[in-house]
């Protein structure tokens, strides 16, 4: 079975500092990589995926990520957040040959300090 | 489009009563996935259907636990005999394997679910 750690369980950062979400997965076959965003009292949203090509994946909102297959990482970065990014952070893996079940990291909470 | 429903949002029980939540996934989605998430860690698969077909589930779906999804658009969970091990936030997703974005789960809000 595959798994996702992301090891920084919090992370504050001052408004318009740049940050990095953590993510490394066990897998010795191809991934396909997202990255979910969970709001209070919401539902995860999409933030970003990666399912072949480029391994800079990109958001609207100014996030990216960079798939790095030999470190088996998959960070989520922005070079300035704002109060408005303050969430939680899930990294999350499914097999490219069923695309079925993900398995999900146990999150990040990012807060954003004025 | 509206998106993934559930309903209810909350729900408190007590120990030993039998519970069932309802899932809407998006109209022409025909894959529907329910997953458990308790505190402090991310969701963990339960089940999936495609269509009306239960076609996987996890260890974690104890025979307590049952799913359907019988005309293969709206599912419905049933935990029987709750235990306080079985709150969490039970989420329910749903993915279209035809359309362009085939490999993306869309997330509803969640029921949460506290047992007493």
């Amino acid at each position: 079975a595959q798994s996702v750690t992301q090891l920084d369980s919090q992370v504050p950062v001052f408004e318009e500092a740049p940050v990095e979400l953590r993510c490394n997965y066990s897998s010795s076959v191809s991934v396909y990589l997202f990255w979910y965003v969970q709001y209070p009292n919401q539902g995860l949203q999409l933030l970003l995926k990666y399912l072949s090509g480029s391994t800079l994946v990109e958001s609207i909102n100014g996030f990216e990520a960079e798939f790095n297959k030999s470190q088996t990482s998959f960070h989520l970065r922005k070079p300035s957040v704002h109060i408005s990014d303050t969430a939680e952070y899930f990294c999350a893996v499914s097999d490219p040959n069923t695309g079925n079940q993900f398995y999900f990291g146990t999150g990040t909470s990012l807060t954003v300090i004025p | 489009d509206t998106g993934v429903s559930q309903d209810p949002r909350h729900k408190i029980t007590k120990r030993g009563q039998n519970v069932t939540f309802r899932c809407d996934p998006i109209s022409e989605h025909n894959r529907l996935y329910w997953y458990r998430q308790t505190l402090g860690q991310g969701p963990e698969f339960l089940t999936y259907f495609q269509n009306e077909a239960q076609l996987e589930k996890s260890r974690l779906l104890s025979d307590r636990f049952s799913a359907e999804r019988p005309k293969g658009s709206f599912s419905t969970l049933e935990i029987q005999r709750t235990e306080q091990g079985d709150s969490a936030m039970y989420l329910c997703a749903s993915s279209s394997p035809t359309s362009g974005r085939r490999y993306e789960q869309y997330f509803g809000p969640g029921t949460r679910l506290t047992v007493t």
